[in-house]
């Protein structure tokens, strides 16, 4: 069946550091792929998603590329803030299911940044 | 615009007890959703409904009942609960365009459960 790999946790950088978080998935057909960040005592909120093979989905300077030929969806963000601490879920919707969505979450990734 | 809503925040129930978790949202989406999350698991979809009188069943649906009277309301039903269901339940809505799951979901705050 559909299943979300990420990489395992927790992850502690400094400021101003360069992030990656490693998402793979496995799915059957053209999955959109979804970032969603869950911050402390919050929902989970959308981050950036790519609906497409090559799409890069960017939002408040995390981007993340969907690459078809390795299956993977990874999170990158150039300079990470203390700001950016939160737990961080990658996440695949099949195609298949015809305009209702059914997502397939990853674990998760704890991330504290440090000042 | 509230969004999506979710009560009661915390909760605490004894074996056996039936409750109902509130979700609501003022987005006029046609697409809702409860998931559970569980440490390590990520969030696992239990009931989703694609309109009001149209529910189906998600990856873990036993123990649960859910029902769509309106668009604005998607309540979650634990008939006896146990405690393999104490979790966070968090409620989620979308549109519902026919475009095989592109669109974004929105999440309630969540409602945090305790089965003693």
């Amino acid at each position: 069946g559909d299943s979300v790999t990420q990489m395992e946790g927790p992850v502690t950088l400094s400021e101003e550091a360069f992030l990656t978080i490693n998402c793979t998935y496995t799915a059957t057909g053209y999955p959109s792929l979804f970032w969603y960040v869950q911050y402390p005592g919050e929902g989970l909120q959308l981050l950036l998603k790519a609906t497409k093979a090559d799409d890069k989905g960017s939002n408040k300077g995390f981007e993340a590329t969907y690459r078809k030929e390795t299956t993977s969806f990874h999170l990158e963000k150039g300079s990470v803030q203390v700001s950016d601490s939160a737990v961080y879920f990658c996440a695949l919707s099949p195609p298949y299911f015809q305009g209702a969505q059914k997502l397939v979450f990853g674990q998760g990734t704890r991330l504290t940044i440090n000042p | 615009n509230a969004g999506v809503t979710q009560t009661p925040k915390f909760q605490v129930l004894k074996t056996g007890q039936s409750m109902t978790l509130q979700c609501a949202q003022d987005m006029n989406h046609e697409y809702m959703s409860w998931y559970r999350q569980d440490p390590g698991m990520g969030l696992r979809l239990i009931h989703y409904s694609v309109g009001a009188g149209i529910t189906d069943q998600g990856e873990v649906p036993n123990g649960y009942n859910v029902s769509r009277s309106t668009t604005e309301d998607f309540p979650l039903r634990l008939l006896s609960a146990a405690p393999s269901q104490t979790s966070v339940y968090f409620c989620a809505s979308s549109r519902y365009s026919g475009t095989g799951g592109r669109e974004t979901q929105y999440f309630g705050p969540g409602t945090r459960l305790l089965v003693l």
